[in-house]
């Protein structure tokens, strides 16, 4: 079965520093590879994702993220953090096709890591 | 999140109640997924309806009871809940492509049970 891990629980960092947030994974098969962002009191927004190509993803508010198939892992990063960018990030992993049709490939959340970007 | 509503936002039940959750999409999508995010613990499937059938359950009590009248609308019926049943509810939905499926998220359902 797929697993997603992302070590660290929480993420401090200066403002305009540059951040990375971990993520390691385990899937049989090509992986596909998202990034979510959860604001509090909010629902899940969608960063990126990885499926094939370039190892290096762009997404949503200057987000990107590193696929290493070697390592296995898809960090995510941002050259310069905002305090508006403090907010609970969920690194997923697609699973195996399952059945025919639509929703047929699930999703394995991290247990997500809180990043706080300091003024 | 104008994608994907869900109402009410907020919802304080007795565990004698009944109550209903309400999702509803607007993306022209042909999947929808009720999860729920509990604190310190992963994002858990609960079901998945592929085109307005249940295609998964992941072992969920029966006191949770999914409807999906048409491919934009989802409910998750709620009775006789456990005060551990509290939690943050989820509703997704996706469309299948070519580079496979995104899922889009509602903003939730806070549920407490007393």
């Amino acid at each position: 079965a797929q697993s997603v891990a992302q070590p660290e629980d929480q993420v401090n960092v200066a403002e305009g520093n540059p951040l990375t947030v971990k993520c390691t994974y385990s899937v049989s098969g090509n992986p596909y590879l998202f990034w979510y962002v959860q604001y509090p009191n909010r629902g899940l927004q969608f960063l990126l994702k990885y499926i094939t190509g370039d190892n290096l993803v762009k997404g949503s508010y200057g987000f990107e993220a590193e696929f290493n198939k070697s390592q296995t892992s898809f960090h995510l990063k941002k050259p310069s953090a905002l305090v508006s960018d403090s907010a609970l990030y969920f690194c997923a992993v697609r699973g195996p096709k399952r059945y025919s049709g639509a929703g047929s490939y699930q999703l394995t959340f991290g247990k997500g890591t809180k990043l706080s970007v300091i003024p | 999140e104008t994608g994907v509503t869900q109402t009410p936002r907020h919802l304080v039940m007795g565990m004698t109640n009944k109550k209903s959750l309400k999702c509803e999409q607007h993306l022209g999508h042909n999947a929808m997924y009720w999860y729920k995010q509990s604190a310190k613990k992963p994002l858990e499937l609960m079901f998945v309806y592929s085109l307005e059938e249940r295609v998964e359950n992941n072992s969920v009590p029966s006191r949770f009871s999914p409807e999906c009248p048409n491919s934009s609308h989802l409910f998750l019926h709620l009775h006789t809940l456990q005060p551990e049943d509290s939690a943050l509810y989820l509703c997704a939905s996706s469309q299948v492509t070519g580079e496979g499926e995104t899922q889009y998220f509602g903003p939730g359902t806070r549920l407490l049970v007393l």
